[in-house]
């Protein structure tokens, strides 16, 4: 296992509704990038924080917003759902560095908005 | 055109056989690259990296082309337990995005 814990499961939300949803990055990692994959497809990159800062962002809308917390956790929080943010969202924890360094990737949360 | 585009399969093979993955990329600044398997309704799980002078993990190799921005994955003597996605995963320095290849399906058969 990658260390990399994320909560909830699943979800079921309305459209129009909030979520948040958390990740726990794998020890001695200070990275936390989220990915929105739809059915049949790859991950998306929605955006990474280092430093409880956005370090870069995907083609997403700014409703996709996110938290980095001092020690290295974090939030996706998502606004105004629509039924298209249907999806596995996933986090990855890695080390900051001049490469991209290898992502370790959490069991992710399986949002359904109806 | 899409950032990183792959073979969409799938692939169905039978045991033993060999198979290999394409995948290209449109980015010439990127400068990391690798192979992640993910399992039907799990997490992508790394694979290997990716290097310019080509790499090799047991039954995988992995070949890197700069010049014509392309990657490939080669699976040797496939096992029913290689039954997975494969997903090409190329990095950016500068923002640190990464791109996702939509992925290539393999079925290997008894």
């Amino acid at each position: 296992e990658t260390g990399v814990t994320q909560s909830p499961t699943h979800l079921i939300k309305t459209r129009g509704q909030q979520v948040t949803l958390r990740c726990s990055s794998q020890s001695g990692h200070n990275t936390v990038s989220w990915y929105q994959q739809a059915l049949g497809q790859g991950p998306q990159f929605i955006f990474q924080y280092y430093r409880e800062e956005e370090n870069g962002r995907g083609n997403f809308p700014p409703r996709f917003s996110g938290l980095q917390f001092p020690n290295y956790s974090s939030e996706l929080n998502v606004n105004a759902l629509e039924l298209d943010d249907s999806a596995l969202y996933l986090c990855a924890s890695s080390r900051y560095g001049v490469r991209q360094e290898t992502q370790y990737f959490g069991p992710g949360t399986r949002l359904l908005v109806l | 055109r899409k950032e990183v585009e792959q073979d969409p399969g799938p692939f169905n093979v039978p045991e033993g056989a060999t198979v290999a993955f394409n995948c290209t990329y449109s980015n010439s600044a990127s400068q990391s690259f690798f192979w992640y398997r993910q399992d039907c309704r799990k997490e992508p799980k790394l694979l290997m990296s990716v290097y310019s002078s080509g790499n090799e993990d047991g039954r995988f190799t992995a070949q890197l082309n700069r010049a014509s921005q392309y990657i490939s994955l080669l699976i040797r003597d496939s096992k029913l337990s290689d039954s997975a996605t494969y997903l090409c995963v190329v990095g950016h320095t500068g923002g640190f995005k990464t791109i996702f290849g939509a992925g290539t399906r393999l079925f290997v058969k008894a």
